[in-house]
């Protein structure tokens, strides 16, 4: 079983709505959490860290879920440019303070359509 | 400030054939990472540095070797090339005590033919 899981999509979703999608871990001590988005052939972009209860940027809601071990992403009203892969990243190491052994997942891929 | 660059952007070896990966970040991050990309994969962690004078393997580090110059540089070596290492490769750095959150290069595309 991978340490990180996603659901590689693609999500195709009309601009305007909203869509989400999870990832799963596998280590129950993983103390931090983070979604970065990648355009195609680019690198990865860091879009939001998750660290406890879950967070909020704009159109943009991380949740976690310990109970379950996931990690979701919703984006609400879609905009064309939010077209990307989004990459779920969880620290592998006990604690936040630690410089981290970080665990990418293989990314879930957005499609926002006009 | 550029971030992190790396250099070349695109490369092609011959099975056998050695060469360096350039990275340098101008952020005075403490600590720098090694990834490849393969399709369906995600990121791979190869080799890291925690810090200037350290170096630690990651989850793929089989093939590869790196050093950390200073703060500011962070090379990967492929000693003899072989097909398995065509990839996309990324440089990263993070600042430990901000959490964690790393800056990526805008990567390093290798064909090993």
């Amino acid at each position: 079983r991978k340490e990180v899981e996603q659901d590689p999509g693609p999500f195709n979703v009309p601009e305007g709505a909203t869509v989400a999608f999870n990832c799963t871990y596998s280590n129950s001590a993983s103390q931090s959490f983070f979604w970065y988005r990648q355009d195609c052939r680019k690198e990865p972009k860091l879009l939001m860290s998750v660290y406890s209860s879950g967070n909020e940027d704009g159109r943009f809601t991380a949740q976690l879920n310990r109970a379950s071990q996931y990690i979701s992403l919703l984006i609400r009203d879609s905009k064309l440019s939010d077209s990307a892969t989004y990459l779920c990243v969880v620290n592998m190491e006990e604690t936040t303070d630690s410089w981290g052994k970080f665990q990418f997942g293989a990314g879930t891929q957005v499609v926002v359509t006009p | 400030n550029a971030g992190v660059t790396q250099t070349p952007k695109f490369q092609v070896l011959k099975t056998g054939q050695s060469m360096t990966l350039q990275c340098a970040q101008d952020m005075n991050h403490n600590s720098m990472y090694w990834y490849r990309q393969d399709p369906g994969m995600g990121l791979r962690l190869i080799y890291y540095s925690a810090s200037e004078g350290t170096t630690d393997k990651g989850e793929v580090p089989n093939g590869y070797n790196v050093s950390r110059l200073n703060k500011r540089e962070f090379s990967l070596r492929l000693e003899s090339a072989a097909p398995s290492q065509t990839s996309v490769y990324f440089c990263a750095s993070s600042d430990v005590p901000r959490g964690g959150e790393q800056y990526f290069g805008p990567g390093t595309r290798l064909t090993v033919t």
